[in-house]
């Protein structure tokens, strides 16, 4: 079957780097999404990646491993704002999107 | 400024009732999407649809059905709406590249009691 996984929390403090892993195993690959969700609010685009290595964008960037099937997203200097739950998604041979249960990240000051 | 919308935001309604509810998109994208969000679950795929008067069944399509009459509308429709079908439901639209970004929907909260 296809599976995200992601840790389903993590608690971070305002200023420092934190990083969401996310594994997958999917019937194909074309490319992994990540999105952000503010509670009660849609997701948002971040970031995707289909090649292997590091997009940066800002104060988050993410890595992708296809060998290994694994990525992460790196946020650093961490604001309030960041608070929200960071979503993994997988596309597969069937351009479907396969969707993580996401990372909820608590920021403290 | 291009956009999408859901209607209503909120709606609760009972077992066996026949509800719809509404998407619109402004960004003239061929491709949009139904998703439903539950606690402890990833986004799962209802229906989508790459075109008028193309629809498709993604991963939890039973109870649920969708039409394609333009570009700018799919509405989706419960049949018989059942408790099992309480959860936040997510519209999306992209262009027709597969690779682009989905855009979201704010949400509809949907209670069946």
């Amino acid at each position: 079957g296809q599976n995200i996984d992601q840790p389903t929390e993590m608690t971070a403090t305002e200023g420092a780097i934190v990083q969401i892993n996310c594994t997958y195993q999917t019937s194909g690959f074309n490319g992994l999404f990540w999105y952000q969700q503010h509670a009660g609010e849609a997701p948002t685009f971040l970031s995707y990646n289909v090649l292997d290595g590091l997009e940066e964008k800002g104060r988050f960037s993410s890595f992708l491993s296809r060998s290994k099937g694994y990525s992460y997203l790196l946020l650093k200097e961490l604001q309030m704002k960041d608070s929200a739950s960071y979503l993994c998604a997988v596309m597969d041979s069937n351009y479907q999107l396969i969707w993580g249960a996401g990372t909820k990240l608590i920021i403290k000051p | 400024d291009a956009e999408i919308t859901q209607s209503p935001r909120h709606k609760i309604t009972e077992t066996g009732r026949q509800v719809t509810l509404a998407c619109h998109q402004t960004w003239n994208h061929n491709n949009m999407f139904w998703y439903r969000q539950d606690l402890g679950h990833g986004l799962r795929l209802i229906h989508y649809s790459y075109g008028v008067h193309d629809t498709n069944k993604g991963e939890v399509s039973d109870g649920y059905s969708v039409s394609r009459s333009n570009t700018e509308d799919l509405p989706l429709t419960l049949e018989s709406a059942a408790s099992s079908q309480t959860s936040v439901y997510f519209c999306a639209s992209s262009e027709q590249n597969t690779y682009n970004e989905q855009f979201f929907g704010p949400g509809t909260r949907l209670t069946v009691l």
